[in-house]
């Protein structure tokens, strides 16, 4: 297993415009979390699935934002309408039940909106 | 709510120097903490964690004790290297803080100069 892969690794798409990214997590992780970074802060949560299952959503993801995990595999974050302030690093992390919270992160998705 | 408080850098040692960088939390409950690493152009790494009150946890010669009492989880290193430049996020996470996801610091860039 290669860890958790993103694509595609940067995005520049035009503002008004439809973006999506894919996250592949560890292979036998259930559990998926999305975030966002922006330049000089942390990364903020914005999503998290257990299997299947979307459990939990920040205020950040606005309704523009849409995530899923059809089967419980592979992840996607969908941005509908992008504006610039969408403009950040969107980090996909997976972690295991049993490894309670260690999270493994993706090298993300750079997002430019111009 | 939960927060991670870390010092700003950017952080500038010679070789072989001593290094803190300091991390306080807010947390519901009884968090596990954790540090990341972020190296230039790679995604976040788990540098080490702990996960109850006086653990120490440790790794590549970095250290650090979650203290309780002073909700502190500084990040100590003897004597760094070229190769320790990075952004380094303090986090805290556990199903006692209420939520699965973490919550990071906004990062300390570290640069170490030969």
């Amino acid at each position: 297993d290669t860890g958790v892969s993103q694509d595609p690794r940067h995005k520049i798409t035009k503002r008004g415009q439809n973006v999506t990214f894919r996250c592949d997590p560890i292979s036998e992780h259930n559990r998926l979390y999305w975030y966002r970074q922006t330049l000089g802060q942390g990364p903020e949560f914005l999503t998290y699935f257990q299997n299947e299952a979307q459990l939990e959503k920040s205020r950040l993801l606005s309704d523009r934002f849409s995530a899923e995990r059809p089967k419980g595999s592979f992840s996607t974050l969908e941005i509908q309408r992008t504006e610039q302030g969408d403009s950040a690093m969107y980090l996909c992390a997976s972690s295991s039940h049993i490894m309670n919270t260690e999270a493994f992160f993706g090298q993300g998705t750079r997002l430019t909106v111009v | 709510g939960n927060s991670v408080t870390q010092m700003e850098g950017p952080v500038t040692l010679s070789e072989e120097a001593f290094l803190t960088i300091n991390c306080t939390y807010t947390a519901t409950g009884y968090p596990s903490l954790f540090w990341y690493v972020q190296y230039p152009g790679e995604g976040l790494q788990l540098l080490l964690k702990a996960t109850k009150a006086d653990d120490k946890g440790s790794n590549k010669g970095f250290e650090a004790t979650y203290r309780k009492e002073t909700t502190s989880f500084h990040l100590e290193k003897g004597s760094v290297q070229v190769s320790d430049s990075a952004v380094y996020f303090c986090a805290l996470g556990g199903m006692d803080t209420g939520r699965r996801a973490l919550t990071f610091g906004s990062g300390t860039r570290l640069q170490v100069q030969p």
